[in-house]
Formats: C-alpha cells, sequence, structure tokens
C-alpha cells in the first residue's frame, strides 16, 4: 500500500504570500524524504531532501520540516511566484529496499 | 547538464501490441526507474533496476515487463497493451536521493 500520502489535492495562494503543503507518511524505515516539483508537460524536478535523522532543512526560498512523531513532512514556500505553480510531490526513499516511493501529489496555484 | 532521455513524448498503440518505451541516461546511474502517473493517483512505481541486467518488482508490475542490458538503457515493455494501460510513464535515473526524470511519454492504446 502507499507509505506516503499527501493531505490537500490542490492548494491556492496569494502571490506573495507563503505556501504550506503537507505529507503524510507510515513507513517509519525511510532513508531521506523528498519533495519533488511537476511543471505540465514536464517530468518531476528535485527540489530538496531531508535525511530522516533530521528535523529541517532550508533551500533557496524553500524549507522542508519533518516531524517523526506525527509522521509528517511539510514543504514551505516564501514568497509564492507564479513560477512555483506547479504539482507538488514528496518521496521517500528507502535505501535498503533502492525504492523511491512518491504521494499523491498536491497541485499549487498562484492567485495574481 | 544530466539527462533522462524517453524515445517517444507521444504514442498511439492498438490493443494487443506489444509495445516498447524507451530510457537513456547520461550520467553513468546505477538506479533506474519506470513510474505511471495518473491523475490523483500520483507516480506508482512499476519496475526499478539497481544493475545492468538486474530488476526487481514495483508496486503495479502487472503487464509489463523490463529490460536492462547496458547500464545507460532501461526500458519498458507491454507485452500485450490494454486500454487501461493507456497513462503517462516516466523513466528516471538516481544516485543518490535525487532521481532525474525524462519528460514522459504519454501512451495510449486504442
Amino acid at each position: 500500500g502507499e507509505s506516503v500520502g499527501l493531505h490537500l489535492p490542490t492548494l491556492s495562494v496569494q502571490e506573495g504570500d507563503n505556501s504550506i503543503i503537507n505529507c503524510a507518511y507510515s513507513n517509519s524505515a525511510s532513508d531521506y524524504f523528498i519533495w519533488y516539483k511537476q511543471e505540465s508537460g514536464k517530468g518531476p524536478q528535485f527540489i530538496i531532501d531531508i535525511r530522516s535523522n533530521m528535523d529541517k532543512r532550508q533551500g533557496q526560498r524553500v524549507t522542508v520540516l519533518l516531524n517523526k512523531t506525527v509522521k509528517h513532512l511539510s514543504l514551505q514556500i516564501a514568497a509564492t511566484q507564479p513560477g512555483d505553480s506547479a504539482v507538488y510531490f514528496c518521496a521517500e526513499f528507502r535505501g535498503s529496499a533502492r525504492q523511491l516511493t512518491f504521494g499523491s501529489g498536491t497541485q499549487l496555484t498562484v492567485l495574481p | 547538464d544530466v539527462k533522462v532521455t524517453q524515445s517517444s513524448r507521444y504514442l498511439v498503440k492498438r490493443t494487443g501490441e506489444k509495445v516498447f518505451l524507451e530510457c537513456v541516461q547520461d550520467m553513468d546511474h546505477e538506479n533506474m526507474f519506470w513510474y505511471r502517473q495518473d491523475p490523483g493517483l500520483g507516480l506508482r512505481l512499476i519496475y526499478f533496476s539497481y544493475d545492468v541486467k538486474m530488476k526487481e518488482k514495483g508496486d503495479i508490475p502487472e503487464g509489463y515487463s523490463v529490460s536492462r542490458e547496458k547500464k545507460e538503457r532501461f526500458s519498458l515493455i507491454l507485452e500485450s497493451a490494454s486500454t487501461n494501460q493507456t497513462s503517462m510513464y516516466l523513466c528516471a535515473s538516481r544516485v543518490t536521493s535525487e532521481a532525474f526524470f525524462g519528460q514522459g511519454t504519454r501512451l495510449t492504446v486504442v
């Protein structure tokens, strides 16, 4: 069965606001959690990852938070821009199984 | 620049045909994956390979097979295409937690 999933299939935010995209997982054996962005007509593109022994990781305008207690992962996008409109997937990687498993995705729409 | 190339962007095939989807990567990655993407279901893993001639089933392998004769090439085979295999197919390769995807093949089976 699915070991990662997303809370909401769609999310709309105003340009300039912060976006928070959430993801729940069930498998505690994951080594990494990863966020991907998929723009229309393209394959998914890596945004940021976080090791399972970390709580927070920051990139350029993005922050990923990992709460292992409640098995919850979030992606925060600061000052959301029109170019951020895309489908966002969380994924988990388990080295022992060599698998990369994806959730169902959240469509982020940035409103002008 | 890293590159994963899928041989076709769009394909239309008839029910019962044998279909080959090809994927080539130029990064010398050991691990390669085939996913299908359907609305509301995200990316579902069909098969993956962690070395030449090695393959493992993913979550939905039924109706598919794969071939990895060379490190850079990973082929997905639909032995007898059916209409429920109409989908977007995505190939990926990775060496760390970061996977690189091709642009996808939209397959329609009529």
